[in-house]
């Protein structure tokens, strides 16, 4: 059951540019996280946003959620070439996390 | 540092052979996960346990089978494995108690990527 969607499925920018990734999903949920993935490795936790929070800062990366769209953005400001990967955001249901299929980001130099 | 390993990044493995993918975790988490990655289709909750002995169905449990005899370990197995799963398989622990710790962070393994002949 997939309910998280992130878009755009794929997104190249020039180094130095900020990069935006949105996520939306269908059920009401108690939090939201972002996850980045490097090429054929594990995942690794970013950021988690709770229902009644509107923005996070994390660094570079900025969270938004919107509850009344079941909508979130993922920002990431002055990106560098380690920040190729793919980004995935998970959505909680019952007694686990649902991931969206992520945005595979890539930044050229 | 949280640090999950697992016990192989690659295994070929034929159709039929019993496989088993372990997954230790070295800073007493409660909750342990195995998900299944494939181009996508993001990541696919396979079992999930919440303490020693106890585990619990995902989205995909049909093919597989899970061990956790010690809270640090947490043991996929296929029992008779097939093409169709050959995949990416992860395995993450999240600190957070009970079933309901399944819904905060999770700290991940670097991933086992499968084939299957």
């Amino acid at each position: 059951s997939q309910q998280g969607e992130e878009d755009p499925q794929a997104l190249s920018i020039q180094e130095g540019e900020n990069a935006t990734m949105n996520c939306s999903y269908k059920t009401s949920i108690n939090n939201l996280q972002w996850y980045r993935q490097n090429s054929g490795r594990g995942l690794v936790h970013l950021i988690l946003i709770r229902s009644n929070e509107r923005e996070k800062h994390s660094g570079r990366l900025r969270v938004t959620l919107d509850t009344s769209k079941k909508s979130s953005s993922l920002l990431i400001t002055a990106s560098r070439a380690a920040d190729t990967a793919s980004y995935f955001c998970a959505t909680d249901s019952n007694y686990q996390l649902i991931w969206g299929a992520g945005t595979k980001l890539i930044i050229k130099p | 540092d949280v640090k999950v390993t697992q016990s192989s990044r690659y295994l070929v493995k034929r159709t039929g052979e019993k496989v088993f993918l372990e997954c230790v975790q070295d800073m007493d988490h409660e909750n342990m996960f195995w998900y299944r990655q494939d181009p996508g289709l993001g990541l696919r909750l396979i079992y999930f346990s919440y303490d020693v002995k106890m585990k619990e169905k995902g989205d995909i449990p049909e093919g597989y089978s899970v061990s956790r005899e010690k809270k640090e370990r947490f043991s996929l197995i296929l029992e008779s494995a097939s093409t169709n799963q050959t995949s990416m398989y992860l395995c993450a622990s999240s600190l957070a108690l009970g079933k309901a710790g399944g819904k905060e962070t999770q700290y991940f393994g670097p991933g086992t990527r499968l084939l299957v002949l």
